[in-house]
């Protein structure tokens, strides 16, 4: 069974830019979630999309969003980009959801803002 | 906020040492989930505890879910350097929250 795969691997955007990243589940995974992880601040919740529905929102600006499509793959779109915004970016799958069954990760994409 | 505290921060032990990183929530948990990520790599998922005072173990590994469901341990015995790596334990919170612990960093020197 394929993993859990995100593209693009790297990016480097400017300030200002907006970027789109994907993200395709394990076949027959109905959820997924988006983690944002730094040195410092670990891995931080996004949100968790389940069956093309946001099901939860981890507390991030309006810049964040993201969308489920029929086929459970997910983007994430990071509108007028910040510095701070530089980190890796992960997806993870699970059959029924964050906490319900285990969370199966991408391999990341590395965003870099400069 | 709901959180979840992880101690140690990092830890650097000798190889055969052993070694526990420890679980703390501030509300009572449905479960909680571990995870080891490698340096360079991503979080791969290790085991579900459910049950109130739960022990799970995988070969060297022992997991422990507490009484009251809002701490839990995860003990590594006779370390070996493909233990090498950050360990997350992740609460899920009644209300459909799972919420990552800040992670432990271990080296393990041979």
């Amino acid at each position: 069974k394929a993993g859990v795969t995100q593209t693009p691997r790297y990016l480097i955007k400017t300030r200002g830019q907006q970027v789109t990243l994907s993200c395709s589940p394990i076949s027959g995974h109905r959820s997924v979630s988006w983690y944002q992880q730094t040195p410092g601040q670990g891995l931080q919740f996004l949100f968790e999309y389940f069956s093309e529905t946001q099901r939860n929102k981890g507390n991030f600006p309006g810049r964040f969003s993201g969308r489920q499509f029929s086929n459970s793959r997910s983007e994430m779109n990071v509108s007028t980009l910040e510095l701070g915004d530089s980190a890796l970016y992960l997806c993870a799958s699970s059959l029924n959801g964050q906490g319900s069954s285990p969370l199966h990760f991408g391999n990341g994409t590395r965003l870099t803002v400069t | 906020g709901q959180q979840v505290m992880q101690i140690p921060q990092y830890q650097h032990v000798q190889e055969g040492e052993d070694f526990t990183t420890y679980c703390n929530s501030s509300t009572t948990l449905s479960n909680i989930q571990w995870y080891k990520q490698r340096p360079g790599g991503h979080p791969v998922f290790l085991i579900q505890l459910v049950k109130s005072g739960e022990v799970k173990k995988q070969k060297r590994l022992t997991f422990q879910f507490g009484e009251a469901k809002k701490n839990s341990s995860l003990h590594i015995t006779a370390t070996q350097t493909t233990d090498v790596g950050t360990y997350f334990c992740a609460g899920f919170l009644y209300g459909n929250k799972l919420v990552f612990g800040a992670g432990t960093i271990l080296r393990v020197k041979s």
